[in-house]
């Protein structure tokens, strides 16, 4: 069973703040890092799928970066809004099929 | 939008008994999934599923657990003889070519009493 980590395990910010959260996965047979955002009540939803090492994507107010060779990802939010309150998931293709999934960060923006 | 749809949404079954989740992939997908998440812990790797076999599967997919895609559109979990620790959400997910994103299903909410 692979190691993928992520932190903090939970966050709570104010309406208007920037934050950001860390997955740590294993550097060798990397194949891509997944971003997902899970609502509650709802399924997880993709945010980014991430494959090159610097790696920088764009989604609306939310970024992401990529260190394979350190073996983490950043995920950025700017300006979070209460509609960001969700758990964000990475996840991990091992040997390209199966996935990883890391514990998530829960995120709580307060307005 | 294509989606994956699972059914049902909430299945309570008694102790001993089999159960057979449903899920309908995207069409065109290549690569099947079945995870879980007990409440409060994290999401669990069930099986991967593809080319009509099981491609790689966690510990928790013994012999009680088995898939299927019997007709090329549904994708089923059947769990032979369901314990009390099999309570979970059950989340079904398709992706298309290797490093695509997953696309998962609303999950259906299995309550084992």
């Amino acid at each position: 069973i692979l190691n993928v980590e992520q932190s903090p395990q939970s966050l709570h910010v104010q309406e208007g703040d920037s934050t950001n959260f860390t997955c740590s996965f294993p550097s060798s047979n990397f194949y891509a890092l997944h971003w997902y955002r899970w609502e509650t009540a709802k399924s997880p939803e993709a945010l980014f799928v991430m494959t090159l090492n610097g790696d920088e994507k764009k989604k609306g107010r939310i970024s992401a970066t990529l260190n394979t060779k350190e073996g983490y990802s950043y995920l950025y939010i700017k300006g979070s809004q209460p509609e960001d309150s969700a758990t964000y998931l990475c996840a991990f293709p091992f040997t390209g099929n199966q996935f990883y999934f890391g514990t998530g960060t829960s995120l709580t923006v307060i307005p | 939008e294509p989606e994956v749809t699972q059914t049902p949404s909430h299945q309570v079954t008694q102790m001993g008994q089999e159960v057979i989740l449903r899920c309908v992939p995207i069409s065109n997908h290549l690569y099947f999934y079945w995870y879980r998440q007990i409440l409060g812990q994290k999401v669990e790797f069930l099986v991967s599923f593809y080319n009509n076999e099981i491609s790689e599967k966690s510990e928790i997919f013994d012999d009680q657990f088995s898939v299927e895609r019997p007709d090329g559109s549904n994708f089923t979990l059947k769990i032979r003889s369901t314990k009390l620790e099999d309570s979970a959400m059950y989340f079904c997910a398709s992706r298309g070519w290797r490093n695509t994103e997953a696309f998962f299903g609303q999950g259906t909410r299995l309550t084992v009493v």
